[in-house]
């Protein structure tokens, strides 16, 4: 089955304790990306990726990393998370420029609360 | 980064009536989409849209991409319990290329009441 799976789903940090959200897609997609929904705000996109060892920027990307080292797997890093980390990530993944149509598939989304 | 507007922010509606919601941009898009978020899921595309004026349906799903191509309207017929969910618009500037100047609304909450 075609999908992205984010891991963990939930997950309640401290201040300042690192920590990384993976994701992994298994349609051999190019093209990665996180996002964080919160209310209001709708979907912002944080990082992004055009294929292996390729990252740039989104739209808030501040206190955030992210690696790109096989086709498959984009981890998002918090290196010292902070209470306005606290939010719903989700990581997407589209063909690239070959073939995309619009269509970003989504993973089903990690809850992360910073005390 | 920019956000597009969309409205209304939430609506609840009575199980059988037609519901419309609508997105605005500051800015020309040349592909408009709708994404529909099930209650602790991922977003799932409905319906894109790649030519000003298109008009497109997807079972009771209708979108418009409007002639200014600033704006994009989206219309569900004879709602259903599980119509519920938060409905996002997203433009981009091109019709080809990635999803890396995808640009997302911020969303319209549906319930429906029985």
């Amino acid at each position: 089955e075609a999908q992205v799976t984010q891991n963990p789903r939930y997950l309640i940090t401290v201040t300042g304790k690192k920590l990384t959200v993976t994701c992994s897609q298994n349609m051999n997609h190019e093209y990665m990306s996180w996002y964080r929904q919160d209310p209001g705000l709708g979907l912002r996109q944080i990082y992004y990726s055009m294929n292996v060892e390729v990252t740039d920027k989104g739209d808030v990307p501040e206190g955030y990393k992210v690696s790109r080292k096989e086709k498959r797997n984009f981890p998002l890093i918090l290196e010292s998370p902070s209470p306005n980390q606290t939010s719903l990530y989700f990581c997407a993944s589209s063909l690239g420029l070959a073939g995309y149509t619009g269509e970003l598939f989504f993973g089903e989304g990690s809850r992360l609360t910073v005390l | 980064g920019q956000q597009l507007n969309q409205s209304p922010q939430s609506m609840f509606i009575q199980e059988g009536e037609d519901v419309s919601m609508n997105c605005t941009s500051s800015s020309i898009f040349n592909t408009w989409l709708w994404y529909k978020q099930d209650p602790g899921e991922g977003p799932v595309l409905l319906i894109a849209l790649y030519k000003a004026g298109e008009l497109t349906s997807n079972g009771r799903l209708t979108a418009q991409f409007g002639i200014t191509r600033k704006d994009s309207f989206l219309n569900i017929s004879a709602s259903i319990p599980s119509d519920v969910g938060i409905y996002f618009c997203a433009g981009q500037p091109f019709r080809t290329g990635t999803a890396s100047k995808l640009t997302f609304g911020t969303g319209t909450r549906l319930q429906v009441t029985l």
